[in-house]
């Protein structure tokens, strides 16, 4: 069975200083992955997917996230965090059909 | 394109009465997504539809939700009647055959007193 966990409901960081958001996932099959963003009283927007090409995805406003299958994790980062990127982030996996597996979202706090 | 389109954008009622969301997918996509977001159970997928046909309704909580997408341009999520915890945020997102992502409304933001 599909699963997701993200690793932390709470990440804070400095403007200007890296992000990691973490994320693992359980999957039988070759997965597609995704990450989504919610900002603060806002809808769901595609962050960036994986879906088996190549392992690090470059998604909007200077995301990047690795595909590590030894290590079944889909963690995000961005060299340098900015204030905009105050928001929930969801890791997501897909196998098929549409179903998307949810994480429970990390809240990224960025301090000024 | 405009995007997926939902209304109301927010919605204030009492309990006992009807709540119809509504939700215009992309043009073109053949999925739609009803999903439920709250602070205790994040976002919970309600039911979704293939070429207006519902496939999967297990995650509707109870017979107070119906579900109806009666063309490829509207579908419609009804609770009725309405509880205090059905408070939510009510998001629907549509998919294009052979393409896995979703796009999302908005969203509803329901309040029932």
């Amino acid at each position: 069975a599909q699963s997701v966990t993200q690793l932390d409901s709470h990440v804070s960081v400095s403007e200007g200083t890296p992000v990691l958001l973490r994320c693992n996932y359980s999957s039988s099959y070759s997965p597609s992955l995704f990450w989504y963003v919610q900002h603060p009283n806002k809808g769901l927007q595609l962050l960036l997917k994986y879906t088996s090409a190549a392992t690090l995805v470059k998604g909007i406003n200077g995301f990047e996230a690795e595909f590590k299958k030894s290590e079944t994790s889909f963690h995000l980062t961005k060299p340098s965090a900015h204030m905009s990127d105050a928001a929930e982030y969801f890791c997501v996996v897909s196998e098929s059909n549409y179903q998307l597996i949810w994480g429970a979202g990390t809240k990224l706090i960025i301090k000024p | 394109d405009a995007g997926v389109i939902q209304s109301p954008r927010h919605e204030v009622t009492e309990m006992g009465q009807e709540v119809t969301l509504r939700c215009k997918p992309i043009s073109g996509h053949d999925y739609l997504f009803w999903y439920r977001q709250t602070m205790m159970r994040g976002l919970e997928l309600l039911i979704y539809f293939n070429n207006n046909v519902p496939i999967d309704d297990s995650g509707m909580p109870e017979d107070r939700f119906s579900a109806k997408m009666p063309n490829a341009s509207f579908s419609t999520l009804k609770i009725q009647p309405s509880e205090p915890r059905d408070s939510a945020v009510y998001f629907c997102a549509s998919g294009g055959a052979g393409v896995e992502t979703q796009y999302f409304g908005p969203g509803t933001r329901l309040l029932v007193l």
